[in-house]
């Protein structure tokens, strides 16, 4: 099953860019990364993904290492409301085993 | 568009007894999943769908039934439940596996005592 590895937790300061970091060495070519993020009590929700090229979205970027094995979530500029557990998964077409790592626990000092 | 609708959001059950949770969409997804989340872990697949009228088992599928008569539902059964089932549960879907994003319900917090 195709694993992630994330740091527990992180910090940063409110209205400063944040980078998430993830490790994923057991990759395949047709493993999509997935970000997700969550909210205390409520349910996951959609951040970014990605196949090979770097992603760009209203909420967030996502920078692909060139040998897919890492990847990194960049939080423009983070605000309070981005304080969450953010998860990155690996998505495979014909796996349905989907493994979710604990995520890395985000803390946004004011 | 609702997205994932889930019920009940709270439910408290004694060892043995029977529940569905329901679980509704209404994007027209042809997947479908049921997760487990314990305190402080991430999401654990429980049972998955890709279509009406199919069904297969995930990670940690023991104690729990699964049906998908419609595209819209996906309902969860919990034969005799047991304290180990205490969980919050989530629905999703998704158009597609893996190229799509997931759309998750708001979830169930269940207790059984």
């Amino acid at each position: 099953d195709a694993k992630t590895t994330q740091p527990n937790s992180m910090e940063s300061n409110e209205e400063e860019p944040v980078h998430l970091p993830c490790n994923h060495s057991t990759i395949s070519g047709t493993d999509y990364i997935h970000w997700y993020r969550q909210l205390p009590s409520q349910g996951p929700e959609y951040v970014i993904h990605g196949l090979t090229s770097n992603v760009n979205n209203r909420m967030a970027s996502l920078a692909i290492a060139e040998d897919r094995k890492s990847s990194t979530l960049i939080l423009h500029r983070a605000t309070l409301r981005d304080a969450a557990v953010y998860y990155c998964i690996l998505f495979m077409d014909s796996n349905y085993q989907l493994i979710w790592g604990a995520g890395t626990k985000l803390i946004i000092k004011p | 568009n609702a997205g994932v609708t889930q019920t009940p959001k709270f439910r408290i059950l004694k060892i043995g007894q029977s529940m569905t949770l329901q679980c509704t969409q209404d994007m027209n997804h042809n997947y479908m999943y049921w997760y487990r989340q314990d305190p402080g872990m991430g999401l654990k697949l429980i049972y998955y769908s890709v279509g009406a009228g199919i069904t297969d088992k995930g990670e940690v599928p023991n104690g729990y039934n699964v049906s998908r008569s419609t595209t819209e539902d996906f309902p969860l059964r919990l034969e005799l439940a047991a304290p180990s089932q205490t969980s919050v549960y989530f629905c999703a879907s998704s158009y597609m596996l893996g190229r799509e994003k997931l759309f998750f319900g708001s979830g169930t917090q269940l207790s059984v005592l």
